[in-house]
């Protein structure tokens, strides 16, 4: 079955700050593909990046970046410099790659991150 | 700004009533996904569909149905509701079939509060 576990619940740094969020996930299937949404306050979800199973390289967004390691089924995102605009829910998803009936996002829990100035 | 649009953006009911959620998914995309997300159960998939019929099927209640229209938007349908379906309803939508294969993008979600 298909599972994503972000084990850090909520985090607090300081502005500027790096901050490392975790996430793990379980499936069976070779193809899958992996996702980080980031949800403000506000309450909108917003896609930050997608990741398949047959791409280990990571990468780099500003101040954002993706490390993704089959070997632990982790994908995790680290923020550098962390900004109070950061501050957030971040949730990691997962999506088996042939669509069957669980072809869908599956969540974690998510972690709230608040960044302080 | 997703390009999937959401109404209403807040929705207050009563027990036992019946509510719709509207979604628009953004231009060119054919796939249309309903979330449920509540403090108990997180962000839980109900229902998926592409280009008018129902593709996959999540933790949807029986009291719950969903359709897209042939101009692709799509319609939640709530009823009989019980003050445990207070939650934030979210639609996405993405181009394709496959869930995985592309992203899928969500709208601002409609807050729903069964009094």
């Amino acid at each position: 079955a298909q599972k994503v576990t972000q084990a850090q619940t909520e985090i607090s740094v300081v502005e500027k700050e790096d901050v490392t969020l975790d996430c793990v996930y379980e499936t069976r299937d070779t193809t899958y593909y992996l996702f980080w949404y980031k949800q403000p306050p506000s309450g909108e979800l917003v896609f930050l990046i997608r990741r398949n199973s047959f791409d280990e390289q990571n990468e780099i967004s500003g101040r954002y970046s993706w490390n993704f390691q089959k070997s632990t089924s982790s994908f995790n995102f680290t923020i550098t410099a962390s900004q109070v605009v950061d501050s957030a829910v971040y949730f990691c998803a997962l999506s088996e790659g042939n669509g069957g009936s669980q072809g869908n996002l599956i969540f974690g829990k998510g972690t709230k991150l608040s960044v302080k100035p | 700004d997703s390009g999937v649009t959401q109404t209403p953006k807040h929705l207050i009911t009563a027990t036992g009533q019946r509510v719709t959620l509207r979604c628009s998914p953004r231009s060119g995309d054919l796939s249309v996904y309903w979330y449920q997300q509540s403090l108990d159960q997180g962000l839980q998939f109900l229902i998926q569909y592409y280009n008018g019929e129902e593709r996959a099927k999540g933790n949807i209640l029986e009291r719950f149905s969903a359709q897209q229209f042939p101009d692709l938007h799509s319609e939640l349908n709530l009823s009989s509701l019980e003050l445990g379906d207070s939650a934030l309803y979210f639609c996405a939508s993405s181009v394709g079939i496959v869930s995985g294969t592309d992203t899928q993008y969500f709208g601002p979600g409609t807050r729903l509060t069964v009094l």
